[in-house]
């Protein structure tokens, strides 16, 4: 991989439903791998920053997990509300200053 | 405390003129400073970054440029605009080096008509 990826890129879920998506990210020269929470047309908010392999992070009902030696990220959240619709993206820094996201994993939840 | 300011918030040009978007950072010193766009349906695209005064990358072949005239101002500018360059533009800065967090303005949504 030799950019950051997420998928999948949209997801509905129901009220209540647990989801998961992932951020894949190249596994040489990693830094770290950020999550955040976007919603259209205002600036995206930090959700977790994550540095070793195996890391776990949690805030409320939602958590991510890293895999530094395969290139990859979980965020899980768990009994969705519609409040948790957004987009959500990760990104990595590729190189010592470039600082790439994913395109998003846009969640809707309805009530 | 550091902060991030980016303005307009909105803007609707017509097509072939020019565009000048700014941001500034305040509460910190020579940050890496960014310029995303996210066109209609579609992710975060990187299109410049800076790590210095005078230092652009640029990431997209286009018709857009940047300038970093002072440490903690970072410009977007075209002389002609396209449809194509619609979307909202975000400004985003971090601390040079690895595992830190970006901070982001509010961002401009632009409109080419």
């Amino acid at each position: 991989i030799l950019n950051v990826e997420q998928s999948p890129q949209s997801l509905h879920v129901q009220e209540g439903d647990s989801t998961n998506f992932t951020c894949s990210f190249p596994s040489s020269n990693f830094y770290a791998l950020h999550w955040y929470r976007w919603e259209t047309a205002k600036s995206p908010e930090a959700l977790f920053v994550m540095t070793l392999n195996g890391d776990e992070k949690k805030k409320g009902r939602i958590s991510a997990t890293l895999n530094t030696k395969e290139g990859y990220s979980y965020l899980y959240i768990k009994g969705s509300q519609p409040e948790d619709s957004a987009t959500y993206l990760c990104f990595s820094y590729l190189g010592t200053d470039k600082l790439i996201f994913g395109t998003g994993t846009r969640l809707q939840v309805f009530p | 405390s550091q902060t991030i300011h980016q303005w307009p918030a909105t803007l609707v040009q017509p097509v072939g003129s020019p565009l000048s978007l700014e941001c500034t950072v305040e509460g910190t010193s020579n940050p890496n400073l960014y310029w995303y766009r996210q066109a209609a349906g579609r992710g975060l695209q990187l299109l410049f970054y800076s790590v210095g005064i005078g230092q652009i990358s640029s990431e997209v072949p286009q018709n857009l440029s940047a300038s970093r005239p002072q440490d903690r101002q970072f410009i977007l500018s075209s002389k002609k605009l396209l449809l194509s360059d619609s979307g909202f533009y975000l400004c985003a800065w971090s601390f040079i080096g690895e595992g830190t967090e970006a901070f982001f303005g509010q961002g401009t949504r632009l409109t080419v008509v």
